[in-house]
């Protein structure tokens, strides 16, 4: 049971290129989510997802886009990329019914130059 | 604003002096704790969930508690491999919330 992978692992990126981070999850879950990771801010919410079809803006959206076509992928786009967005992302997914928590990826280190 | 904090931010502690973290939170309606451990390089690690004052929870050397504004995570004799990050959680109103983190409390134990 794989659980929550993502893909890549580590990236570099150009300011002003674009790239696609893919959330794959092995376990049915109905939620995901994109959080990213700064040191000294804790886990943001970018974007997430409560169903196939369906996503909304977390705390910290500009700059990213996502889409939830099949239920167990969750994509993240970023368009074009600043060095504002260096961080490392995670990957999250969750079932329906609370109290279980989030099983996370094992994250994705972005460094954009 | 749903809030949560942390303290303290990093904490030394020698294998066996047992300890306790704190999490102080401000939500509308508390759904629900979380706390998580990550290990550098890794994912956050669900460890437990708490959802009303005065409950507890336990694995190995830790026990979770909560009140009313605030849930400890108490260490009892601590070992090396406790060492890592520990995060709290909260989850406000219905169950499409998303959760909201703290900074987390870095511990380290020394042997």
């Amino acid at each position: 049971n794989a659980g929550v992978t993502q893909t890549p692992k580590f990236r570099v990126l150009k300011t002003g290129q674009s790239m696609t981070l893919l959330c794959a999850q092995d376990m049915n879950h109905e939620y995901m989510y994109w959080y990213r990771q700064d040191p000294g801010m804790g886990l943001r919410l970018i974007h997430y997802s409560v169903g196939e079809g369906t996503t909304a803006k977390g705390e910290v959206p500009d700059g990213y886009n996502v889409s939830r076509l099949k239920k167990q992928n969750f994509l993240l786009g970023l368009e074009s990329a600043a060095p504002s967005q260096t961080s490392v992302y995670f990957c999250a997914s969750a079932r329906i019914q609370g109290g279980y928590g989030y099983t996370f990826g094992s994250g994705t280190r972005l460094t954009v130059v | 604003e749903d809030q949560v904090t942390q303290s303290p931010e990093a904490l030394r502690l020698q294998e066996g002096e047992s300890s306790s973290l704190n999490c102080s939170y401000t939500v509308s309606g508390l759904r629900g704790l979380f706390w998580y451990r990550q290990d550098p390089g890794k994912g956050p690690e669900f460890l437990f969930t708490l959802y009303s004052a005065g409950e507890e929870k336990e694995k190995e050397r830790l026990k979770a508690t909560l009140t009313k504004k605030e849930s400890f995570l108490h260490i009892t004799a601590p070992k090396p491999e406790d060492s890592a990050t520990y995060l709290c959680a909260v989850q406000a109103g219905s169950g499409n919330t998303p959760l909201v983190f703290g900074k987390g409390t870095r511990l380290s134990v020394i042997a």
